[in-house]
């Protein structure tokens, strides 16, 4: 059975950065491509990045490119997305979404973290 | 940009069948995968690869493709499936490759 637990709310001001965890247990991160999705207020869920095993490489939505890293310390099976010079609408839930039945290009993301929510006032 | 359009709702009568489509240019030459999601909770998948069913959801819950539009149908129709569903594809077509939402679609059990 696997879990991915994230990181608790963060409030933050415009112009700073954010970083999200995403501990993974019932698997280890080496078997996982994960991805990151987020959700402002109201409104859809926006893919921000992930690994794609088709490639063998992260991919960053264009909009993110140059203020999003995805990281991953695979000794503790922790995934990390950093967000940096936030705006106020970058306010969101953000998720880390996996598959663990295999590459999410052909079996979508079966696995998703609670979310956490991070607001930029300020 | 790759664009995939829903209906922004749909409404329909507890037992009733519910269809909420899904259109786009590269859809019908990559897969489609759909999510539920109420209020206040992650997203669920409930059909992958167009017409498979992860473990756990209803066999009421089937997808479908015919050219350019997918669709999600929801038979029998119960209250607990009030929600917003998303539609997702791959969209390796474009210059850069990414996945790609729907806007979502609310359904609504009168």
């Amino acid at each position: 059975q696997v879990q991915m637990v994230q990181s608790g709310a963060e409030v933050k001001k415009p112009g700073a950065s954010v970083k999200v965890s995403c501990k993974v247990s019932g698997y280890t991160l080496n078997e996982l491509s994960m991805h990151w999705v987020r959700q402002a207020p109201g409104k859809g869920l926006e893919w921000m990045g992930g690994f794609d095993p088709e490639d063998g490489k992260k991919i960053d939505a264009q909009r993110f490119q140059g203020r999003v890293t995805m990281t991953e310390d695979t000794s503790t099976d922790t995934a990390y997305m950093e967000l940096s010079s936030l705006r106020s609408d970058d306010t969101a839930v953000y998720y880390c979404a996996t598959s663990i039945v295999g590459a999410p290009r052909y079996y979508g993301m079966d696995v998703w973290g609670q979310g956490t929510t991070v607001t930029v006032s300020s | 940009s790759y664009v995939l359009t829903q209906p922004p709702s749909v409404s329909v009568a507890p037992g009733q069948t519910a269809r909420i489509t899904c259109g786009g240019n590269n859809v019908g030459s990559t897969s489609v995968h759909w999510y539920q999601q109420k209020p206040g909770q992650a997203p669920v998948l409930v059909i992958y690869y167009d017409s498979d069913r992860p473990s756990g959801i209803p066999e009421r819950f089937s997808g479908s493709k015919s050219g350019s539009t997918a669709t999600l149908t929801i038979s029998r129709v119960e209250a607990g499936d009030e929600a917003d569903y998303y539609c997702q594809v791959w969209d390796s077509v474009s210059d850069h490759s990414k996945w790609v939402f729907g806007g979502g679609t609310k359904l609504t059990v009168l």
